[in-house]
């Protein structure tokens, strides 16, 4: 078990330009969860898949946000027309099913939107 | 509505001296509780839970917390606190939201620790 992995650490893009997150989460886990995270606050749900399948997006998540998990293993979140206010963290997070079951965190990606 | 209340936004203690994080949460039935740490640049990792069963649940770290159905609490503590232990720290609360739990995240407190 080597964690959630989560790929690249920093990304600096120019406003406009598309950029792409990978996710590898733990191997035997088969929910996987994408956040937000701004300075100073929590994290903010985006979406989240079982298996393959994604059950739930946010209203935060706008149509140039769209996250993929093919084989449900690991997953991209890609964000097209990136804007300033894009710039965040973005945290992945896996857990096994089961409402009990606590959600394990990669270290995320920065991204900056110039 | 679902919440929840970390009221203090930034604490300072010296290294050694006991620590209590204070969390509260508003929500109908009963919670899932977690509270997670975060290092700057880091993703967060997991201190403890509460899911049911002894209200004291101890966690990595040293860290305790103690549910308090009555005052809606689940306030983090540890004795004796270390330099390393300076990081962000939030409190969660997992909602039923079909088969499903949803998190409800507080906005950190924030920990530094002086020598």
């Amino acid at each position: 078990d080597t964690g959630v992995s989560q790929n690249p650490r920093h990304k600096i893009t120019k406003r406009g330009q598309n950029v792409t997150f990978r996710c590898d989460p733990i191997s035997e886990h088969n929910r996987l969860y994408w956040y937000r995270q701004t300075l100073g606050q929590g994290p903010e749900f985006l979406t989240y898949f079982q298996n393959e399948a994604q059950l739930e997006k946010s209203r935060l998540l706008s149509d140039r946000f769209s996250a993929e998990r093919p084989k449900g293993s690991f997953s991209t979140l890609e964000i097209q027309r990136t804007e300033q206010g894009d710039s965040a963290m973005y945290l992945c997070a896996s857990s096994q099913t089961g409402g009990d079951s606590p959600l394990h965190f990669g270290n995320g990606t920065r991204l900056t939107v110039t | 509505a679902q919440s929840v209340t970390q009221p203090d936004i930034h604490i300072t203690v010296s290294e050694g001296a006991s620590l209590e994080l204070r969390c509260n949460y508003s929500y109908g039935a009963t919670p899932y509780l977690f509270w997670y740490v975060q290092s700057p640049g880091q993703g967060l990792q997991l201190l403890l839970k509460y899911f049911s069963g002894d209200t004291l649940v101890q966690g990595i770290k040293g860290f305790e917390a103690e549910f308090k159905r009555s005052q809606s609490s689940f306030n983090l503590r540890k004795p004796s606190v270390h330099w390393s232990d300076a990081a962000e720290y939030f409190c969660a609360v997992g909602v039923r939201a079909g088969n499903n739990r949803k998190l409800i995240w507080g906005l950190g407190t924030s920990l530094a620790v002086n020598p």
